[in-house]
């Protein structure tokens, strides 16, 4: 398995412009996470799935953001209108269950907002 | 909120050198774990360790865990520089399956 794939990598954009993040999962695994990862505040979580049902989003910051699922192999995370202070690493993770949660974090998205 | 809290947050040694890091946490939790991550990389997995286990080890690393206290350490013997990452412990609470890291430990091994 390739492992949890995210793209892009990298993106530069400028403030008011809108972000999508996007994120495949481990096949087999049936939860998935979205961290944030700046140096202020650490590692954040921002919201989890499970069976590609959002169980917890407590920890999205505002309204900009919003992520989807839509099917097994596929996750999104949108920020409509981008900020500079939105400027982070953001990471998705999967693991076989929401149970049994060792994660397997994707390599990361680092976002700048200009 | 970080439930788990590091320490030391930066730490340099020798190679060949043990390096010993500390996680406190707040509140009962399931399992702890401790992940690993290189510069500009994601993190990853090395080991977890019950609530109702005391010690775990794991080739060159040794994980213990002390409920009462609240805390667990995490000791990487005989460290190399590929050893140098930042560590993070990781927990979930009792009836939340939400995983919580601390801000994590730097170690820098120098050769």
């Amino acid at each position: 398995d390739a492992g949890v794939i995210q793209s892009p990598r990298h993106e530069v954009t400028e403030m008011g412009q809108e972000v999508t993040l996007r994120c495949k999962p481990i096949s087999g695994h049936n939860s998935l996470f979205w961290y944030r990862q700046t140096m202020m505040r650490g590692l954040e979580l921002l919201i989890y799935f499970n069976n590609n049902v959002p169980i917890d989003d407590s920890g999205m910051p505002e309204d900009r953001f919003s992520a989807k699922m839509p099917n097994a192999s596929f996750s999104t995370l949108k920020i409509q209108p981008s900020e500079p202070r939105d400027s982070a690493v953001y990471f998705c993770a999967s693991s076989l269950s929401a149970g049994a949660n060792v994660l397997t974090f994707g390599a990361g998205s680092r976002l700048t907002v200009l | 909120s970080q439930q788990g809290e590091e320490d030391p947050q930066a730490l340099s040694i020798q190679e060949g050198e043990n390096a010993t890091m500390n996680c406190s946490y707040k509140t009962s939790i399931n399992n702890l774990q401790w992940y690993r991550q290189n510069s500009g990389r994601g993190l990853v997995h090395l080991i977890l360790i019950r609530s109702n286990e005391r010690e775990k080890h794991s080739g060159r690393l040794r994980v213990t865990l002390d409920t009462s206290k609240k805390s667990s350490s995490l000791l990487i013997t005989a460290s190399r520089a590929a050893d140098t990452a930042s560590y993070f412990c990781a927990t979930d609470a009792t009836n939340d399956y939400k995983l919580s890291f601390g801000a994590g430990t730097t170690v820098t091994v120098r050769a």
